[in-house]
């Protein structure tokens, strides 16, 4: 299994660029999110799906989108990118559970808007 | 919504001591607890994690406890190894699937 691959590793991108972020799992979880990092600030979650045709937003939303049409993929598309999404860009997958459990983690997107 | 606090947001400890960690969170909803370890340039990994019905539970050196009454989990390690040094993360799921995550505490392992 590869487990949960993101695409690109690294992007850099112009103010009002848009881009979609890849990330896909083989492991049939139901769970997806995607989080950003920021220096200080921990994890922060932006969307999430419980399954496919199913998203829901989390902390910070604001200048993000997501779809899920099928259990493996979960793109989040930036439709105009502005300096402050400037940050690392980590996708997570996890079996929903009735009370939580183990998300596994990509490598990562370092995402960087001039 | 879910809150989570984390302290200290850097700690060193010579070889061999321990290490603890602690968080706080604000929802009494949330049930479920993981604590992550990163890695330069690498994703979180889940190290252990510990559900509301559950006060302690222990995998080898690491331990995690949870105190529902105050609100308040702590990672401890014991006998650090160099590879501990890492960035550790706790995080609370508010009862959903809505995972806050605290703001993370650098530990470095003196040799």
């Amino acid at each position: 299994n590869a487990g949960v691959t993101q695409t690109p590793k690294f992007q850099v991108l112009k103010t009002g660029q848009s881009m979609t972020l890849q990330c896909a799992q083989d492991m049939n979880h139901e769970y997806m999110s995607w989080y950003r990092q920021d220096p200080g600030m921990g994890l922060r979650l932006i969307h999430y799906s419980v399954g496919a045709g199913i998203t829901d937003q989390g902390e910070v939303p604001n200048g993000y989108n997501v779809s899920r049409s099928t259990t493996e993929d979960f793109p989040l598309r930036l439709l105009s990118a502005a300096p402050s999404q400037t940050s690392v860009y980590f996708c997570a997958s996890s079996p929903v559970g009735t009370s939580g459990g183990e998300q596994y983690f990509g490598p990562g997107t370092r995402l960087t808007v001039t | 919504g879910e809150n989570v606090e984390q302290h200290p947001s850097t700690l060193s400890v010579q070889e061999g001591d321990s290490a603890v960690i602690k968080c706080t969170y604000s929802d009494s909803a949330s049930n479920y607890f993981p604590w992550y370890k990163q890695e330069l340039g690498k994703g979180p990994q889940l190290i252990i994690d510990i559900r509301s019905n559950v006060g302690e539970k222990k995998d080898q050196r690491i331990a995690v406890t949870l105190n529902k009454t105050a609100k308040h989990f702590s990672l401890h390690i014991t006998e650090t190894q160099p590879e501990d040094s890492a960035v550790y993360f706790c995080a609370a799921n508010g009862g959903t699937y809505k995972y806050i995550f605290g703001t993370g505490t650098r530990l470095k392992v003196l040799a």
